[in-house]
């Protein structure tokens, strides 16, 4: 069964740092495109960034650029997001998502989920 | 970005009768090949969301035939021939042509 597991979620003042991570299994994870979306308590899905398997190409959304980072570590098989300078508005559950060309680009593989708590 | 704005925003169906959910873009998602990148999800209470359509109208592997897509350009709908009691949760489109990808604000469904 192919799944995605993220970690690394909790609470963390206003101003702090967190990192996710996001595993694999199931397929070859280090082969596709990996993104990150978010959702806030009771709110709908918010892209967040995405890199491809071959980092070639990187984006942020405007909300989060400059503050985050993804980066992968192909021997782990994992990839991570890095939050620094967290805001309030930052706190919601962030889902790792994988991209399957196969299907144009749709988003097939979802994780569970790891819940970000910005507060103080 | 592209804005996606769906109605309605919540649908309440009897089990048995079918339901449609619109969706329309700011931008024409009909990229040069042909295709248009918009991709359906549900969120089930409690769970992560699930693709059910992409490319507008091509039902993700294991998604039930009650579930259809179609639409072209900016006007795009998801429906659902006869509701079941497993469907209950948040429809959400997105569009996959350009970055940011970005979502429509959701449609929930829930059982009369």
């Amino acid at each position: 069964e192919m799944q995605l597991l993220e970690s690394g979620g909790g609470l963390v003042k206003p101003g702090g740092s967190l990192k996710l991570s996001c595993a694999g299994s199931g397929f070859t994870f280090n082969s596709y495109t990996i993104h990150w979306v978010r959702q806030a308590p009771g709110k709908g899905l918010e892209w967040v960034c995405y890199m491809t398997s071959s980092s070639s190409s990187i984006s942020y959304a405007d909300s989060v650029k400059g503050r985050f980072t993804i980066s992968r570590d192909y021997a782990k098989n994992s990839l991570y997001l890095q939050m620094n300078s967290l805001r309030a508005e930052d706190t919601a559950v962030y889902y790792c998502v994988r991209e399957n060309p196969v299907l144009y680009g749709a988003k097939d593989v979802w994780g569970q989920g790891t819940l970000v708590t910005v507060s103080s | 970005d592209i804005v996606m704005t769906q109605s309605p925003l919540s649908l309440p169906v009897t089990p048995g009768e079918p339901a449609s959910i619109s969706c329309r873009s700011s931008q024409s998602l009909l990229y040069s090949n042909g295709y248009n990148y918009l991709d359906w999800y549900l969120q089930k209470p409690g769970q992560s969301p699930q693709l059910l359509i992409y490319l507008g109208s091509d039902r993700a592997p294991g998604v039930p035939d009650r579930f259809s897509g179609s639409g072209s350009g900016t006007d795009f709908t998801l429906k659902i021939s006869r509701v079941e009691a497993e469907d209950v949760g948040v429809y959400y489109c997105m569009q996959s042509l350009q970055i940011p990808g970005t979502f429509g604000q959701g449609t929930k469904l829930e059982l009369k």
